[in-house]
C-alpha cells in the first residue's frame, strides 16, 4: 500500500512569493496527479505526471521517480490561488487513486 | 469542455435510510470511480467500476454499498442502510482507460451526504 506524504500541511504567503509543495510516496507508481480543492469541494486536476517536468500558466510539477518525490510550484502568487494542493498517486496495479492530506495554500494580498 | 456532473449536490438523510447518488461521467470514459472525503480527512477511493462490473473496490467498500451502471450515461452509488460514519462528500470521477495506466481523472463537483 503506498503512503502519501505532503508538506508543508500549511502555508500562508504573500501575493508574488514563489510557492513549493512536496510530496513523497513510498512505493513505485505509474502516475502522480496534483489536484485543487477550492472552499466549496469541488476538485480539479492541475497535472499528471509520469516523469520530468510540466507547466501550465504559473504553476509548475517535476517528479523525481528514483527518489519517489514530486514538488509542485506556483510562480508569482496570487491570491485566487489559495486552495487546499492535493498529491494523489496511481499506480502498483491499483485503479484507484491513494492521495496524501493535502496542503493548505493562503495567499494575502 | 466536456465534464463530470453529480445529483444532488446536498443530500440530508436519517440514519438507516438508503441513499443513491447519481453521477455522469463524461461520454467516451471507460473506467468510472467512486472517492469520499469526511470533513477534515483526506479523500478515500471507494471503487472502480468497469464494463459493467467492479474493477476493484476498498476495505471501506463493505456490503452497505453498490454500484450500478443503469443506462448509458448514469453510474450510482447506493448507500443501503446509512450511518452517521457515512456522512461526507461524495465524488465521482471518470478516465478514458484504467488508472493504473497513467490517465487522468475528471472528477465531479461532489455530493455532500449529511446522516442525521
Amino acid at each position: 500500500k503506498n503512503e502519501v506524504e505532503q508538506s508543508p500541511q500549511n502555508l500562508t504567503a504573500q501575493e508574488g512569493e514563489f510557492i513549493t509543495i512536496n510530496c513523497s510516496y513510498s512505493v513505485g507508481i505509474s502516475a502522480l496527479h496534483w489536484l485543487q480543492q477550492h472552499p466549496g469541494g469541488g476538485i480539479v486536476s492541475l497535472f499528471m505526471l509520469s516523469s520530468g517536468k510540466k507547466k501550465h500558466g504559473r504553476l509548475i510539477a517535476t517528479i523525481n521517480i528514483q527518489e519517489k518525490h514530486s514538488s509542485l510550484h506556483i510562480t508569482a502568487s496570487h491570491p485566487r490561488d489559495s486552495a487546499v494542493y492535493i498529491c494523489a498517486v496511481a499506480g502498483g496495479g491499483a485503479d484507484g487513486l491513494t492521495f496524501g492530506k493535502g496542503t493548505h495554500l493562503i495567499i494575502q494580498p | 469542455e466536456p465534464e463530470v456532473t453529480q445529483t444532488p449536490s446536498h443530500q440530508v438523510t436519517q440514519m438507516g435510510q438508503e441513499v443513491i447518488l447519481r453521477c455522469v461521467p463524461i461520454s467516451n470514459h471507460l473506467y468510472f470511480y467512486w472517492y469520499r472525503q469526511i470533513l477534515g480527512q483526506k479523500v478515500e477511493f471507494l471503487v472502480s467500476f468497469y464494463n459493467n462490473e467492479i474493477s476493484e473496490k476498498s476495505e471501506i467498500f463493505d456490503d452497505q454499498f453498490s454500484v450500478e451502471r443503469p443506462d448509458g450515461s448514469n453510474f450510482t452509488l447506493k448507500i443501503r442502510s446509512t450511518k452517521l460514519e457515512d456522512s461526507a462528500m461524495y465524488f465521482c470521477a471518470s478516465s478514458e482507460a484504467a488508472n493504473r495506466l497513467a490517465y487522468e481523472q475528471f472528477f465531479g463537483p461532489g455530493t455532500r451526504l449529511t446522516v442525521l
